[in-house]
């Protein structure tokens, strides 16, 4: 149990759905990310919050907006995805914004048809 | 552009067996981290490796770091079936973003 938990586990949408997925970390952090993992590329960060500030938006589209309402949680909103979307969507948190180990939740696994 | 390169990208060696993995990164920086992810699962930190010359060994698996090459070796020793997974290396030499390469997928047979 690594103390980073996401939820849904899976989420199947439509192209013109909107839901969100939820991050919640258990270990006293300050710093949040969002990462997505295509098949056969690596990694890609898309943001980091940091004391609920967002401090990176790697380039990520529009159709995905983040919230921090706290140093704890962590939602990425969605909405007119494309089935290029479909991913695992890996929550992390960190110590302290940058230079410290990240952990990582769960993912979840979203397709979008 | 910061590249992470790692190789073998695909590996399957038989129980009892060494190899290495390496991880080579195109700009400076002092810190690395490696990482294991089973399939379906999220990734579980392994090593993280915070100077020149830094080993860290747990069970089977050694990590060493050397900055002035820009290298990292993940060596597996007398590999077994359970170490079979998918290993990231990532470095952070901009002191926000993780940067991954993009896996060595390890089968461990019999």
């Amino acid at each position: 149990e690594t103390g980073v938990t996401q939820t849904p586990r899976h989420l199947v949408m439509g192209m013109t759905n909107k839901k969100s997925l939820k991050c919640e970390q258990h270990l006293g952090h300050n710093a949040m990310y969002w990462y997505k993992q295509s098949a056969k590329k690596p990694l890609e960060l898309m943001f980091v919050y940091n004391f609920k500030e967002q401090t990176e938006n790697n380039s990520v589209p529009s159709r995905f907006s983040p919230e921090c309402p706290n140093s704890s949680h962590l939602f990425l909103h969605l909405h007119t995805l494309q089935p290029e979307d479909s991913a695992l969507y890996l929550c992390a948190s960190s110590q302290e914004f940058g230079r410290n180990e990240q952990f990582f939740g769960p993912g979840t696994r979203l397709t979008v048809l | 552009e910061l590249k992470v390169e790692q190789n073998p990208l695909f590996l399957s060696m038989q129980e009892g067996k060494n190899y290495t993995i390496y991880c080579n990164y195109s700009t400076t920086s002092d810190r690395l981290y490696w990482y294991r992810q089973d399939p379906g699962k999220s990734l579980e930190s392994l090593f993280v490796l915070l100077s020149n010359g830094a080993v860290k060994q747990e069970g089977r698996l050694m990590a060493s770091l050397d900055t002035k090459a820009r290298l990292s070796t993940l060596h597996i020793t007398a590999a077994v079936h359970d170490l079979s997974a998918t290993y990231f290396c990532a470095v952070d030499p901009s002191g926000y973003a993780l940067n991954f390469g993009k896996g060595t997928s390890l089968l461990v047979t019999p």
